[in-house]
């Protein structure tokens, strides 16, 4: 069992926005605004899309935002593209001895 | 422009040591940041095993604490996994990674996959 969860799958058509949520609790996602946002293609390594609740690292696109409100934190994919279709996952830091946490996941089509 | 190669036996038997070396190419260990192992066990999520900061402190997943270590390579660019008494619980794809901190991890190796089987 993830220490956060994520929905499963979500799908949505191109064009399209969508959002994928990841809730915690208050010792990660709701007292910290320390998460980060990875997609993964199949049988590829992830790649850091969103840090920080909002921030985009150089090279990705504007596209993928993110916020966050109490203890659930979301990744927003505007104007869905078929290339998006992916796994992603919310990680936080945590005041727990864990110090990092994953969710387990969200598997994105895109119809 | 900072790399990461995974590397080590791609066959472990039960109840052995699991080994893995992380080579950094393009930068040091010692220069800042925390080198995380993180794994994907077949068909699932990601699991976070512990990382090491570059000064040396580590922090290892409260499941795995008892039977990982995370230490430094004798050469600036190398860091390494030790996972000891696997089972076939332990198959996985393993990711070794560069972080700004310990969630937000910027740089990723490809992934090296481990089989524990006799």
């Amino acid at each position: 069992q993830s220490a956060l969860t994520q929905p499963a799958s979500v799908s949505g058509s191109p064009g399209q926005p969508i959002t994928i949520s990841c809730t915690g609790t208050s010792s990660d996602v709701g007292d910290y605004n320390y998460v980060s946002w990875y997609q993964q293609h199949p049988g590829r390594a992830p790649n850091l899309i969103i840090y920080d609740v909002t921030n985009r690292p150089s090279g990705i696109s504007d596209r993928f935002s993110g916020s966050k409100s109490g203890n659930t934190a979301s990744l927003t994919i505007s104007g869905l593209q078929t290339e998006d279709e992916a796994d992603y996952y919310c990680c936080s830091y945590t005041s727990t001895s864990t110090h990092v946490v994953f969710g387990g996941g969200t598997k994105l089509t895109v119809l | 422009q900072v790399q990461l190669q995974e590397s080590g036996p791609g066959l472990v038997k039960p109840s052995q040591t699991l080994s893995l070396t992380c080579t950094v190419s393009g930068g040091s260990i010692r220069n800042g940041h925390y080198w995380s192992w993180i794994r994907q066990l077949p068909g699932k999520g990601l699991e976070w095993i512990g990382y090491m900061f570059y000064t040396g402190t580590t922090n290892y997943s409260p499941s795995l604490q008892s039977r990982v270590s995370i230490s430094a390579g004798a050469s600036k660019d190398q860091f390494s996994l030790k996972l000891s008494s696997v089972t076939a619980a332990d198959t996985a794809v393993y990711y070794c990674v560069r972080g700004i901190s310990g969630y937000r991890m910027d740089v990723w190796g490809q992934g090296t996959t481990v089989t524990v089987s006799s």
